[in-house]
């Protein structure tokens, strides 16, 4: 059973467009969701990180929108290009621990030129 | 400042046979884990440490053993290889509560 829900599976943008995945969770006591950028034979990356007492979080062109009720959380890719095709997972965890985060299913971008 | 190193980088194993895959950190972290990557199902958590000598279960130990002897080394082993564990395997670390964890270029474990 996954516990975190991600989706869509892939997503094809133009480039300057907004890019937009999506994840659920349903346990209340996760209290830090990271997203995580991953390139193809790479590792993946830390590309933001939110907790639950806040409901956005901007860093550059990427932006988490938390919504704590829903237990839904978002990334926004502002002005999406070429080089932001990757993967992305989103991720939960409890008591902060980045030692055991639980991943979503990943979201394939691919950025058209 | 290498970060996280995984080795070798690519393996291909019978069945029935075993390996350790090497995983090595020079941050002083303390927290290391080790997951596998398989497609349409992100990334899952097999062991885990919270120091020298603490080792834990994550979400898919079966077939996995860790240790840890040293802050900077967590190797993984598998003893008796099956198909079902062909995969991308990534060891990360972190310093805890909260703080980035960086995972290494990842093992990719073939096993016929």
């Amino acid at each position: 059973q996954q516990q975190v829900k991600q989706s869509p599976q892939s997503l094809i943008v133009q480039k300057g467009g907004i890019s937009i995945i999506n994840c659920a969770y349903e346990n209340t006591a996760f209290d830090y969701f990271p997203w995580y950028q991953q390139f193809p034979g790479k590792g993946p990356a830390l590309l933001i990180a939110i907790r639950p007492d806040v409901s956005e979080k901007k860093e550059g062109r990427f932006t988490i929108s938390f919504n704590k009720s829903a237990k839904q959380f978002s990334l926004h890719i502002m002005d999406s290009q070429p080089g932001d095709s990757a993967t992305y997972f989103c991720a939960a965890s409890i008591g902060g621990a980045t030692n055991k985060l639980i991943f979503g299913t990943g979201t394939l971008l691919a950025v058209q030129p | 400042n290498a970060g996280v190193t995984q080795t070798p980088k690519f393996q291909v194993l019978k069945t029935g046979q075993s390996m350790t895959l090497q995983c090595a950190q020079d941050m002083n972290h303390e927290y290391m884990s080790w997951y596998r990557q398989d497609p349409g199902m992100g990334l899952r958590l097999i062991h885990y440490s919270v120091g020298a000598g603490i080792t834990d279960q994550g979400e898919v130990p079966n077939g996995y053993n860790v240790s840890r002897s040293t802050t900077e080394d967590f190797p993984l082993r598998l003893l008796s290889a099956a198909p079902s564990q062909t995969s991308v395997y990534f060891c990360a670390s972190t310093y805890g509560g909260g703080t980035e964890a960086f995972f290494g270029q990842g093992t990719r474990l073939t096993v016929v």
